[in-house]
């Protein structure tokens, strides 16, 4: 079975400041992809990256980073420089990979993450 | 391109009542999949599609729950006799192919409430 635990349900920043995401997961999977999601205010879930088990490269894009360790099964993401517009809740996603097909997600429980000026 | 779309945004129905959920995949994606919102289960998987045929069904709550396919494309969710915990936002996703690991894009929702 697969799990993912996002134990931080509620951060508030102020802007400005860096902020990161905690998410653990639980596979038995030798493959498998890791992703997170945002999910504004407006309701839909936005992908943001993805991340197959084999590559443990920390990835930039802009003002976010992911740091995927497969030693500590933890795949966290850092904003840096926290703005407004990047309150929302964030998902963590984990999805096997070792029957080569598509599979469902599995979410974690999210964490709303609120940027104050 | 134009991304997933849904519809209903919302709807609101009886208990009882029959109620069909649509979904538009993104053109070309191979792959759908149904997810429900809801404040106490978070998010869930419901079911799959792989072209018209649904290899997983493993997440549909109840027989009260189907779903079809057709051409490919568009995916109708059906749930009989709602209840009032069926009440949640149902999200539709689709995938460019049917490999592990695909990227789900996913659509705005359908709103739920069962009265």
């Amino acid at each position: 079975a697969q799990k993912v635990t996002q134990a931080q349900t509620e951060i508030s920043v102020v802007e400005k400041e860096d902020v990161t995401l905690d998410c653990v997961y639980e596979t038995r999977d030798t493959t498998y992809y890791l992703f997170w999601y945002k999910q504004p205010p407006s309701g839909e879930l936005v992908f943001l990256i993805r991340r197959n088990s084999f590559d443990e490269q920390n990835e930039i894009s802009g003002r976010y980073s992911w740091n995927f360790q497969k030693s500590t099964s933890s795949f966290n993401f850092t904003i840096t420089a926290s703005q407004v517009v990047d309150s929302a809740v964030y998902f963590c996603a984990l999805s096997p990979g070792d029957t080569g097909t598509a599979s469902k997600l599995t979410f974690g429980t999210g964490t709303r993450l609120q940027v104050t000026l | 391109g134009a991304g997933v779309s849904q519809s209903p945004s919302n709807k609101v129905t009886e208990k009882g009542k029959d109620v069909e959920l649509r979904c538009d995949p993104i053109s070309g994606h191979t792959a759908l999949y149904w997810y429900r919102q809801s404040l106490g289960q978070g998010l869930e998987f419901l079911i799959y599609f792989q072209g018209n045929s649904a290899p997983d069904k493993s997440g549909l709550p109840s027989d009260r729950f189907s779903a079809e396919r057709t051409g490919g494309s568009v995916s109708t969710l059906t749930i009989q006799r709602t209840q009032q915990e069926d009440s949640a936002v149902y999200l539709c996703a689709s995938s460019q192919n049917s490999f592990a690991g695909d990227t789900q894009y996913f659509g705005p929702g359908t709103r739920l409430t069962v009265l």
